[in-house]
């Protein structure tokens, strides 16, 4: 199985802070790996695919890089709406395990 | 406009049998992958498993393997998660999700989410 491990497991962050969330894997994934952001009672909401790729409708000010094993999502401008609980998942295998989440907090 | 519409809330006991449902419209149903996630009390996110609602072909995560159904009716555009036996455990959030299958694959559009609650 391979392993995705987020960090940090939580943060604190101003409005207007350039935010970055680190997700590793196991072994390496290539570039098959997602974002997903969710608010409280939501259901998860796709950000970035195949690492680097906006989903359609989704606020510039989120960016994913990465390949083989690192793989980071910055938020370059932390605004009000983005405090919310953010997953990383591989798709290296077509169930993809997701990493445990990182909470972004109001500072 | 693409939706994925859940059932309702449910209730049960222990031993009860359940089947959840999610309806896909605004799109061709036969021709994408959905899936099921489950996410516990606070906790995060689980896939349990997939299905290919053209052929009915069905993938389960090991840990699920044995545990649950997933099937579609496509006549209908929907997909099912069945349980024959509920345990406590299997309180949770359940989430439908359609699945785009190009670089690796992702899952677009999620429905709103079933609350399942067993409790004696």
């Amino acid at each position: 199985d391979i392993q995705m491990t987020q960090s940090p497991s939580s943060l604190s962050a101003s409005v207007g802070d350039r935010v970055t969330i680190t997700c590793r894997a196991s072994q390496s994934i290539s570039i098959y790996l997602n974002w997903y952001q969710q608010k409280p009672g939501k259901a998860p909401k796709l950000l970035i695919y195949a690492a680097s790729s906006l989903q359609s409708g989704v606020p510039s000010r989120f960016s994913g890089s990465g390949s083989g094993t690192d793989f980071t999502l910055t938020i370059s401008s932390l605004q009000p709406e983005d405090f919310a609980t953010y997953y990383c998942q591989q798709s290296y295998n077509i169930l993809g395990t997701f990493g445990q989440g990182t909470k972004v907090e109001i500072k | 406009e693409v939706q994925l519409v859940q059932s309702g809330a449910e209730v049960k006991k222990p031993g009860e049998s359940l089947k959840i449902s999610c309806k896909g419209s605004g799109y061709s149903f036969t021709t994408y992958w959905v899936g099921w996630v489950r996410q516990m009390p606070g906790k995060g996110l689980e896939w349990m498993g997939i299905i290919y609602p053209g052929d009915s072909d069905t993938r389960y995560s090991p840990s699920f393997q044995g545990q649950v159904t997933i099937s579609a009716d496509k006549s209908i555009s929907t997909a099912y998660l069945q349980w024959t036996s509920l345990k406590a455990s299997d309180t949770a959030m359940y989430y439908c999700a359609r699945l785009v299958a190009v670089a690796g694959t992702y899952a677009d559009y999620w429905g709103q989410g079933t609350l399942v609650t067993v409790s004696s």
